[in-house]
């Protein structure tokens, strides 16, 4: 079975500064992982996905994440934080084996302070 | 319509009352899932359709708890005799296969559900 953990449930940064959302993953197989958001009052939308090609995936709105095996994690980062990434961020985990449900861990709220 | 469409997007009912959700997927896609968000958790799996057939319902709670899609689009999820604890955002999501967006959800903005 697969799961993730995400560490901090709350993260707070200040307008401009580094975000880093942390990710781990447990999967038995290899795993494929994606990151959602979840802008208030709106469905997730996947932020980026990683699928077994590049380590080091980039998405919408700036951000990327690196799948690092020898640590099991996904992390999400992204240089510079604006005041519209205050949002919920979801970490999930998936397998290679066509349309698997995705097992997402708790999320983090992010905050931007101004 | 472009995406995944639920209704109601609210719904408030009184204990051990039936319950009805409705989930529109994007067109063409076969694959039909549904998830269930608590305040504060992360999306948790209930059931997951690949076109008219439960491909994997593990995640249902209990038997209270059903879902269809007779025809392999519409999918309506169905709680009976709801309790306070069924209380939560219910959300659809769909993919497809081919291309480019491979194991990618696209998610409907869900139905709130609470039970008094």
């Amino acid at each position: 079975a697969q799961s993730v953990t995400q560490l901090g449930s709350h993260v707070s940064v200040s307008e401009g500064a580094l975000v880093l959302l942390r990710c781990n993953y447990s999967s038995s197989v290899p795993p494929y992982l994606f990151w959602y958001v979840q802008y208030p009052n709106q469905g997730l939308q996947l932020l980026l996905k990683y699928t077994s090609a590049a380590t080091l995936v980039k998405g919408i709105n700036g951000f990327e994440a690196e799948f690092k095996k020898s640590e099991t994690s996904f992390h999400l980062t992204k240089p510079s934080a604006h005041m519209r990434d205050a949002a919920e961020y979801f970490c999930a985990v998936s397998v290679n084996s066509g349309n698997t449900p995705l097992v997402f861990g708790k999320g983090t709220r992010l905050s931007v302070i101004a | 319509g472009a995406g995944v469409s639920q209704t109601p997007s609210n719904k408030v009912t009184e204990k051990g009352k039936y319950v009805e959700l409705r989930c529109d997927p994007i067109s063409g896609h076969t694959a039909l899932y549904w998830y269930r968000q608590s305040l504060g958790q992360g999306p948790e799996f209930l059931i997951y359709f690949q076109g008219t057939g439960a491909a994997d319902d593990s995640g249902l709670p209990n038997d209270r708890f059903f879902a269809v899609r007779p025809e392999g689009s519409v999918s309506t999820l169905k709680i009976q005799r709801t309790e306070r604890g069924d209380s939560a955002v219910y959300l659809c999501a769909s993919s497809s296969s081919a291309g480019g967006t491979w194991g990618e959800l696209f998610f409907g903005e869900g139905s709130r559900l609470t039970v008094l």
